[in-house]
């Protein structure tokens, strides 16, 4: 029972490329969410899905799109990087019942 | 203004004291989280509550709804304590209903 992974764990990208990051849980959880860490601010969230084939945006959605195309996975990608996307990324899952979110390990992203 | 509010920002100790971190928010909610974030960088999650209070192990978190507050308390604190600790609300409300708040994390250094 592996929990929530990531993939990749640190990348480098100039502006203006084109990357996906991948999340995938082994724990049947209805609920998978990405979030983005910066200095000195909280946790902010991405977009979010609720269940396979579906996706919802959250906090700070804007040069992201996100797919969940099987219940264990959920992509986040970026279009058209840029350097205001250096960040941390965080993925989680949790089940609509017991609320306890489990997070990834998250993947640093720099771009350049 | 954030909805979740932790104080304090930074916490120094030494090894063997109480400590207790607070957390004040300002949204209606279903449930509180107190996550833990180690240098490394990975996300735990300690707990989930919603009322009275929750032991484990060495940790205690408390909730009082009327008053929109919630302390982790750490007993005979040790360095392996040392960690980011964040509370995190989930909203009750609306169009944000089951939207998680994130306060901006409490930096815990324990010092042998």
């Amino acid at each position: 029972n592996a929990g929530v992974t990531q993939t990749p764990k640190f990348r480098v990208l100039k502006t203006g490329q084109s990357m996906t990051l991948l999340c995938a849980q082994d724990m049947n959880h209805e609920y998978m969410y990405w979030y983005r860490q910066d200095p000195g601010m909280g946790l902010r969230l991405i977009h979010y899905s609720v269940g396979e084939g579906t996706t919802a945006k959250g906090e700070v959605p804007d040069g992201y799109n996100v797919s969940r195309l099987k219940k264990q996975n959920f992509l986040l990608g970026l279009e058209s990087a840029a350097p205001s996307q250096t960040s941390v990324y965080f993925c989680a899952s949790s089940s609509p019942i017991a609320g306890t979110k489990y997070f990834g390990p998250g993947t640093r992203l720099t771009v350049t | 203004k954030n909805e979740v509010e932790q104080s304090p920002q930074n916490l120094t100790a030494q090894e063997g004291e109480f400590i207790t971190i607070n957390c004040s928010y300002s949204v209606g909610i279903s449930a509180l989280h107190w996550l833990q974030q180690h240098p490394g960088g990975g996300i735990v999650s300690l707990f989930m509550l919603s009322s009275g209070k929750k032991k484990h192990g060495r940790l205690i978190a408390t909730i009082n709804i009327q008053e929109k507050h919630s302390s982790l308390h750490i007993t005979a604190s040790h360095p392996r304590d040392s960690a980011v600790y964040i509370c995190a609300v989930r909203s009750d409300r609306g169009s944000t209903l089951g939207r998680l708040y994130f306060g901006r994390g409490t930096q815990l250094t324990v010092w042998p």
